[in-house]
């Protein structure tokens, strides 16, 4: 079946530096790529998203890559702050259904 | 607008019981899903709608049933409650309007078997 995976499952970086997580998916359908945090005891909520048409997004410090012929996509936090300590999902879904197929979570740690 | 609701946030059983957990929201949206999550696995489908009356099922169905008979609930009912059911649930909907597609979760509700 199709699956999602991500990589890697706990990242530690110093506040101010950068972080990068990464999402591989099996679905060549697969067209939506949203990324969500989740903060301790909260429900997920989405930060960024991408669709196949396009290579790169920015929002501020996220920014979110797609590699449609690796099926490959990625989060980058830029100048990463405390408050980004959480737990990040990438999920993919192919717009023909209504399945999301999440990856396994990244907990990512800024160190201060 | 209160977006998604989930009720209880936190409920005890004992194997054997039943319940129904409760998820409605106030935003028109057409799809609704649940979801469990586990430590270490992520989120995984349980069951889903896209409208009124259509319900199917998603990754991990077994123990689980649905029903959508209004827009804005969408009830979960586990039939028969096993240790293994233990975990985090949550409910999302979402809609599309242009293509463009966005999730919102609910707050969740940690469910313990005994």
């Amino acid at each position: 079946g199709e699956n999602v995976e991500q990589h890697p499952s706990t990242l530690s970086v110093q506040e101010g530096d950068s972080a990068v997580i990464k999402c591989t998916y099996s679905d060549s359908a697969s067209n939506y790529f949203p990324w969500y945090k989740q903060e301790l005891g909260k429900r997920p909520q989405l930060i960024i998203d991408i669709r196949s048409n396009v290579g790169e997004k920015k929002d501020q410090r996220i920014a979110v890559t797609l590699n449609k012929t690796a099926k490959h996509f990625s989060l980058h936090i830029t100048e990463t702050q405390p408050e980004d300590s959480a737990v990040y999902f990438c999920a993919a879904k192919n717009s023909g259904t209504y399945k999301y197929i999440f990856g396994t979570g990244t907990r990512l740690k800024v160190l201060a | 607008n209160a977006g998604v609701t989930q009720t209880p946030k936190f409920q005890v059983l004992k194997t054997g019981q039943s319940m129904t957990l409760q998820c409605a929201q106030d935003m028109n949206h057409e799809y609704m899903s649940w979801y469990r999550q586990d430590p270490g696995m992520g989120l995984r489908l349980i069951h889903y709608s896209v409208g009124a009356g259509i319900t199917d099922q998603g990754e991990v169905p077994n123990g689980y049933n649905v029903s959508r008979s209004t827009t804005e609930d969408f009830p979960l009912r586990l039939l028969s409650a096993a240790p293994s059911q233990t975990s985090v649930y949550f409910c999302a909907s979402s809609f599309r309007v242009g293509g463009q597609e966005t999730q919102y979760f609910g707050p969740g509700t940690r469910l313990l078997v005994l």
